[in-house]
């Protein structure tokens, strides 16, 4: 079985540009889950989908962030103007149910670097 | 400021000696997990304690969960060279089972 994939591995933009990660979960999992590495920081939460529905996007920095899951099935992350201090690892997270019991499943991450 | 304080931040030691890496905070956890992420790839669960005291092994490794649920450690016995990699710990707070918490993570280097 599949597990979570995510595209691009890297991403190197100018600051000002845009750019659009995308994350494939586990099929039938319904809970996905953006988190984000910035260099000697923890991991981040950034937010919570449920099918199609954002449960939770309370660990978004700003506007610039638009996260959507259209058809409950993959999720993109687009992230206009990009900023310097929006460099880092996002990773996404796939999950069956939503409970801490639920092994949230990791994908290999985004490296995303903004001159 | 951190929720979950780990400890060390990195660790260099012989193969065969014994390890503890700890997972401190001031806030009630409904659950720990430590992860082991890989250069290159995302976090990858090992064990998860949802009680006060537990203890769980997972071969030479021995996780624990502190009595009032804030905090935790993983102690390796006998390291080997495979052992190296980033160690994170997580919680899920109470009431907030779905969002994750994690630490900075321990990076252990088991030198041959």
């Amino acid at each position: 079985e599949a597990g979570v994939t995510q595209f691009p591995s890297h991403s190197v933009i100018e600051k000002g540009q845009t750019v659009t990660l995308r994350c494939d979960p586990i099929s039938g999992h319904d809970n996905l889950y953006w988190y984000r590495r910035v260099m000697g920081k923890e991991i981040k939460f950034l937010l919570h989908f449920v099918k199609e529905s954002k449960q939770d996007e309370s660990g978004m920095p700003n506007n610039r962030f638009l996260a959507e899951r259209t058809g409950g099935t993959y999720s993109t992350l687009k992230v206009q103007p990009a900023e310097l201090e929006d460099s880092g690892v996002y990773f996404c997270a796939s999950s069956l149910g939503r409970t801490s019991y639920n092994e949230q499943f990791f994908g290999p991450g985004t490296r995303l670097t903004v001159l | 400021t951190q929720l979950l304080e780990q400890s060390p931040q990195f660790l260099s030691i012989q193969e065969g000696e014994n390890l503890t890496v700890y997972c401190n905070s001031s806030s009630v956890f409904s659950s720990l997990q430590w992860y082991r992420q890989e250069p290159g790839e995302g976090p990858v669960l090992l064990v998860t304690v949802v009680t006060g005291g537990e203890v769980k092994k997972l071969k030479r490794l021995t996780f624990q969960f502190g009595d009032a649920r804030k905090d935790s450690s993983l102690h390796i016995t006998a390291a080997q060279p495979g052992d190296t990699g980033l160690y994170l710990c997580a919680g899920c707070r109470m009431n907030r089972d779905d969002k994750i918490i994690f630490g900075k993570g321990t990076r252990l280097h088991i030198l041959p």
